[in-house]
């Protein structure tokens, strides 16, 4: 298995220009999340879906979309990049189900991304 | 509401001395505790957890129990070692749209082991 994949790893973006940051899974897992971590504040929920065709917003959501056509894949789409979006990116996944708050979750290696 | 609350960082310690990194919580209902470890330039992973009152989890010599009369997790380890110089992240689970359960995370302890 290859767990939570990302890509690209780094990434520099001018202020207005638009990108889609990838993740995938080969777990089958139900659960996928995007986290932004920035100095201080640890990490925080951008969105999350529990399944194919659901998501929902997290913490942090505004100036992200995200969509789960397939139970394998979870882009985040960053429309108009601004210099706020300056942070590293983590993608997370877990098995869902009733016993879902006690299961671990498993996460990607993260996309550094800068915004000038 | 929900939140983590984590011991400011970072920490600094000799090779072989004891750890601890205090954590606290509020949260509504019973929501499951977790470490989480972040080594430089890697993803986070599971370090322990626990899932209910008095539960102790424990791994790679790191112990934290599950407080529910405190709402504490603290992280313990007798005896440090340079590897294990990492960012550590405490955080809770609570059931959320389908009852998966959501993270949320503390803000991190550095900590740094000196040989």
């Amino acid at each position: 298995n290859a767990g939570v994949t990302q890509t690209p790893k780094f990434q520099v973006l001018k202020t207005g220009q638009s990108m889609t940051l990838q993740c995938a899974q080969d777990m089958n897992h139900e659960y996928m999340s995007w986290y932004r971590q920035d100095p201080g504040m640890g990490l925080r929920l951008i969105h999350y879906s529990v399944g194919a065709g659901i998501t929902d917003q997290g913490e942090v959501p505004n100036g992200y979309n995200v969509s789960r056509s397939t139970t394998e894949d979870f882009p985040l789409r960053l429309l108009s990049a601004a210099p706020s979006q300056t942070s590293v990116y983590f993608c997370a996944s877990k098995k869902g189900g009733s016993n879902g708050i006690s299961y671990e979750q498993y996460f990607g290696p993260g996309t550094r991304l800068t915004v000038t | 509401g929900n939140s983590v609350t984590q011991m400011e960082g970072p920490v600094t310690l000799s090779e072989e001395a004891f750890l601890t990194i205090n954590c606290t919580y509020t949260a509504t209902g019973y929501p499951s505790l977790f470490w989480y470890v972040q080594y430089p330039g890697e993803g986070l992973q599971l370090l322990l957890k626990a899932t209910k009152a008095d539960d102790k989890g424990s791994n790679k010599g790191f112990e934290a129990t599950y407080r529910k009369e405190t709402t504490s997790f603290h992280l313990e380890k007798g005896s440090v070692q340079v590897s294990d110089s990492a960012v550590y992240f405490c955080a809770l689970s609570i059931h959320g749209s389908g009852n998966t359960g959501k993270l949320i995370f503390g803000q991190g302890t550095t900590l740094q082991v000196k040989p």
